[in-house]
């Protein structure tokens, strides 16, 4: 079946730490990876797709299709990113995705 | 362009009531979903539209309806409010590349 995992209810770091959310997915073929973040009362938005291999707001992804992860990253955390994070897969173009229960990231200062 | 747009923004209710929550989007996608979002459950997918005119199931679809009314609006109706119904729901729509957009949400409260 598949599925997104995300260990981790709340992770809570100081601001300059680095971030790691964890997202590990099950999926027989070869998904589409993405996270979304929803910042507090906002509506989600897409943070990163795997397929781009991007940095955005200094946070990157890497696809390990040998450990079915997708964790998220970010060398040093700004009190701006205190948010909700999702990880989320999808078999092709133009279908739903299948997320994970979430992630709040807490950083303080 | 406005993007994905959602009615009513709050709605309480009480068991047993109906209501429908409007969706619109300006991007001329194909695809269009509803999402309810709980507390320590991610987001859930209650229904969804690849195209105007069809409509499929999702993972939690009891207790719901939807019309895709035409290729801008989505609507979702309950018919009989429940408690276990309280949720943040999302509308969201995607075209070819899988980028998803969100709407803004509807909060519901069913007491």
């Amino acid at each position: 079946a598949q599925r997104v995992t995300q260990p981790e209810k709340l992770l809570s770091v100081f601001k300059g730490a680095p971030v790691e959310l964890k997202c590990n997915y099950s999926y027989s073929g070869s998904p589409e990876l993405f996270w979304y973040v929803q910042y507090s009362r906002q509506r989600l938005q897409l943070l990163l797709r795997h397929i781009s291999r991007e940095s955005i707001k200094g946070f990157t992804a890497d696809l390990n299709k040998g450990e079915t992860s997708f964790h998220l990253k970010k060398p040093f955390a700004q009190e701006e990113d205190s948010a909700m994070y999702y990880c989320a897969l999808t078999a092709r173009a133009g279908t739903a995705l299948i997320f994970g229960k979430g992630t709040t990231l807490s950083v303080s200062s | 362009n406005a993007g994905v747009t959602q009615t009513p923004k709050f709605q309480v209710l009480k068991t047993g009531q109906s209501m429908t929550l409007q969706c619109a989007q300006d991007m001329n996608h194909n695809s269009m979903y509803w999402y309810r979002q709980d507390p320590g459950m991610g987001l859930r997918l209650i229904y969804y539209s690849a195209s105007e005119g069809t409509t499929d199931k999702g993972e939690v679809p009891n207790g719901y309806n939807v019309s895709r009314l035409n290729k801008r609006e989505f609507s979702l109706r309950l018919e009989s409010a429940a408690p276990s119904q309280t949720s943040v729901y999302f509308c969201a729509s995607n075209g070819l590349v899988n980028e998803q957009f969100f709407g803004p949400g509807t909060r519901l409260t069913v007491l």
